[in-house]
């Protein structure tokens, strides 16, 4: 079965900073990976999706990007970061087999 | 109309009590249906698929009515761990593949 690490963790960044979350996946190839952001009292919002390196789809307007640079590596960025980016960032993988998806432990952003 | 809505409870249940969530979704073309399991500040875990003739895993028992757009969750002899968020997550086909759309969560809590 796969495994998706992330990191970091937990994270306090100040607004305008640029921001770098990585995730990677254990145990799967070709999987569909996925960033998700969960703001305080709210369901989880997909940001973007991935079908394989380099393809990117974005599914909601703003002021974050992704990239995928290997078959296993999705990475969500900023160039400056906003207070309404605080939130818990989820990463996501999907088996070409079946339409599971299984989530990271995830990362915990605070912008100040 | 929120694709996936549920009640956000909390539910209060002494412990060994049955409880039972609700979800609704809109989407009539929606293929697959799960319901996840999100511990405080943790990623959100599949808990069960949920099949068309309904399934059972141990004291947890999924059902689903297409007809009416409508899955249900059932705990038995409900454990103080089984306190968390039960999201409720309907699954479409999409050009992402199998896009998944979350409810909000319904909120249990098992008081000894």
């Amino acid at each position: 079965s796969q495994t998706i690490h992330q990191w970091p963790a937990t994270l306090v960044q100040p607004v305008g900073s640029p921001l770098s979350l990585e995730c990677t996946v254990e145990g799967t190839s070709n999987p569909n990976l996925y960033w998700y952001r969960q703001a305080a009292g709210r369901g989880l919002q997909l940001l973007f999706y991935s079908v394989g390196i380099g393809q990117i789809s974005s599914e909601v307007p703003q002021n974050l990007s992704a990239s995928r640079p290997q078959d296993r590596q999705f990475i969500l960025s900023s160039k400056k970061l906003l207070l309404s980016d605080s939130g818990f960032y989820l990463c996501a993988c999907q088996t070409p087999s079946n339409n599971e998806q299984f989530f990271g432990p995830g990362t915990r952003l605070t912008v100040l | 109309r929120k694709e996936v809505e549920q009640d956000p409870g909390p539910f209060n249940v002494p412990e060994g009590a049955t409880v039972a969530f609700n979800c609704t979704y809109s989407n009539s073309a929606s293929q697959s249906f799960f319901w996840y399991r999100q511990d405080c500040r943790k990623e959100p875990k599949l808990l069960m698929s949920v099949y068309s003739s309904g399934n059972e895993d141990g004291r947890f028992t999924a059902q689903l009515n297409r007809a009416s757009q409508y899955i249900s969750l059932l705990i038995r002899d409900s454990k103080l761990s089984d306190s968390a968020t039960y999201l409720c997550v309907v699954s479409s086909l999409s050009n992402s593949g199998y896009a998944l759309n979350f409810g909000k969560g319904t909120s249990l809590l098992v008081t000894p």
